[in-house]
């Protein structure tokens, strides 16, 4: 399939270690955010979700946090495994209501086994 | 469905064709949204559904991009005179409620144009 992100950040991580993926969002008044898991010719994956009124939220082998004070989102996969590796984007939504998502550039993972 | 289909998988056309590009959400869902993502880029939103009313048609690029919904089901976004600038994969999500969450991606048609 054709290949997504040829440009992208790359994050290159050892098989078993844990991965920390990083984005800066843009809206000072968004609401919710989604990590999207996306594999090459495929659509993006839902992942991970958090509302702004959280800092934490834990997932099968995966977290998000959320900093609203520096506009941060992380997302950490816990012992990283090849099956992981892909484009993550992150996506914000500017606020409440029928709003679409906003997302973020992407960071490719290449998991090294 | 199970989840969101769209169709073609793999659209290729000629400069100037008109080209139609097929999502169906998943069933019962309220909330349609279209999206282009060209190569190496996040996708971008180009128009968002709730039910048959086209509410929010700011991300499309040019008048020749037209999208409907018309039973609140199945949705077509339609590209006249395609240009090469067109060639991307082209995204459908849907969500259940009106207010979104989890929205879920089909897996997109690749629109190439030659």
């Amino acid at each position: 399939g054709e290949s997504v992100g040829l440009h992208l950040p790359t994050l290159s991580v050892q098989e078993g270690d844990n991965s920390i993926i990083n984005c800066a969002y843009s809206n000072s008044a968004s609401d919710y955010f989604i990590w999207y898991k996306q594999e090459s010719g495929k659509g993006p994956q839902f992942i991970i979700d958090i509302r702004s009124n959280m800092d934490k939220r834990q997932g099968q082998r995966v977290t998000v946090l959320l900093n609203k004070t520096v506009k941060h989102l992380s997302l950490q996969i816990a012992a990283t495994q090849p099956g992981d590796s892909a484009v993550y984007f992150c996506a914000e939504r500017w606020n409440s209501g029928n709003t679409p998502l906003v997302f973020g550039k992407g960071t490719r993972l290449s998991v090294i086994a | 469905g199970a989840g969101v289909s769209q169709s073609p998988r793999y659209k290729v056309a000629k400069r100037g064709q008109d080209v139609a590009l097929r999502c169906d959400p998943i069933s019962g869902h309220v909330s349609l949204f279209w999206y282009q993502q060209a190569l190496g880029q996040g996708p971008e939103f180009l128009t968002y559904f709730q039910n048959e009313a086209q509410l929010d048609k700011s991300g499309l690029p040019s008048d020749r991009f037209f999208a409907e919904r018309p039973e609140g089901s199945v949705s077509t976004l339609k590209i006249q005179r395609t240009q090469q600038e067109d060639s991307a994969v082209y995204l459908c999500a849907s969500s259940l409620g009106a207010v979104g969450y989890g929205y879920t991606f089909g897996s997109g048609t690749r629109l190439t144009v030659v």
